[in-house]
């Protein structure tokens, strides 16, 4: 079962705009992770928060969590073409064996 | 450092025949994962390897998937037989971390699979 669900399902902007992706999801979790994912590719890791942290960046990322609304938020700055991708949020939830569940993702496309 | 590797990138077969997955993962992770992507979903774990042992494999569809990770390294899935609606992109991910501890997950290319 889902244990994230990203919101919106589709975002399209144009490039330099800021992009932002939500997700909620319905356990406790020890950390949410936000992955990436490329037409045809694999995932690739982008940042993970902690449940004791409320913000965290990274370049041009910046994540929040709220673990009273069990809810997080990616946000993408000065967007470029090269962010076009699908985004995932993956929790680690407190009681399943520290695996991984993904919501079924944010389809992020960036008009050049 | 070397990414995780898996083959084939491709593979179409018929429906009711078997078909096998082989992922390496990044040398030196203790935790190795199997997961299946049908399009416009999110990434569902099928089994959870800890070295050569099994954590988790309660998504795993027992009466026709199976994998092994011998020597705690290299993994192998399998289908058997295959059914269309397993139809996916199967994806391996290792982690260096032991399970508990903050994984951060590293992803092979995956593996498309068409069943016709």
């Amino acid at each position: 079962s889902q244990q994230g669900e990203e919101d919106p399902q589709a975002l399209s902007i144009q490039e330099g705009e800021n992009a932002t992706m939500n997700c909620s999801y319905k356990t406790s979790i020890n950390n949410l992770q936000w992955y990436r994912q490329n037409s045809g590719r694999g995932l690739v890791h982008l940042i993970l928060i902690r449940s004791n942290e409320r913000e965290k960046h990274s370049g041009r990322l910046r994540v929040t969590l709220d673990t009273s609304k069990k809810s997080s938020s990616l946000l993408i700055t000065a967007s470029r073409a090269a962010d076009t991708a699908s985004y995932f949020c993956a929790t680690d939830a407190e009681d399943s064996s520290y695996k991984l569940i993904f919501g079924s993702g944010t389809r992020l496309l960036v008009r050049p | 450092e070397a990414g995780v590797a898996q083959s084939p990138r491709y593979k179409i077969i018929e429906k009711r025949q078997s078909v096998a997955f082989w992922c390496n993962p990044i040398s030196g992770h203790a935790t190795l994962y199997w997961y299946q992507q049908i399009l416009g979903q999110g990434p569902k774990l099928l089994i959870q390897f800890q070295n050569n042992g099994v954590v988790d494999d309660s998504q795993l569809p027992k009466d026709r998937f199976s994998a092994e990770r011998l020597k705690g390294v290299d993994s192998t899935l399998k289908i058997q037989p295959a059914k269309l609606e397993d139809s996916a992109v199967y994806l391996c991910a290792s982690s260096p971390r032991l399970a508990g501890v903050y994984n951060e997950q590293f992803f092979g290319p995956g593996t498309r699979l068409t069943v016709l």
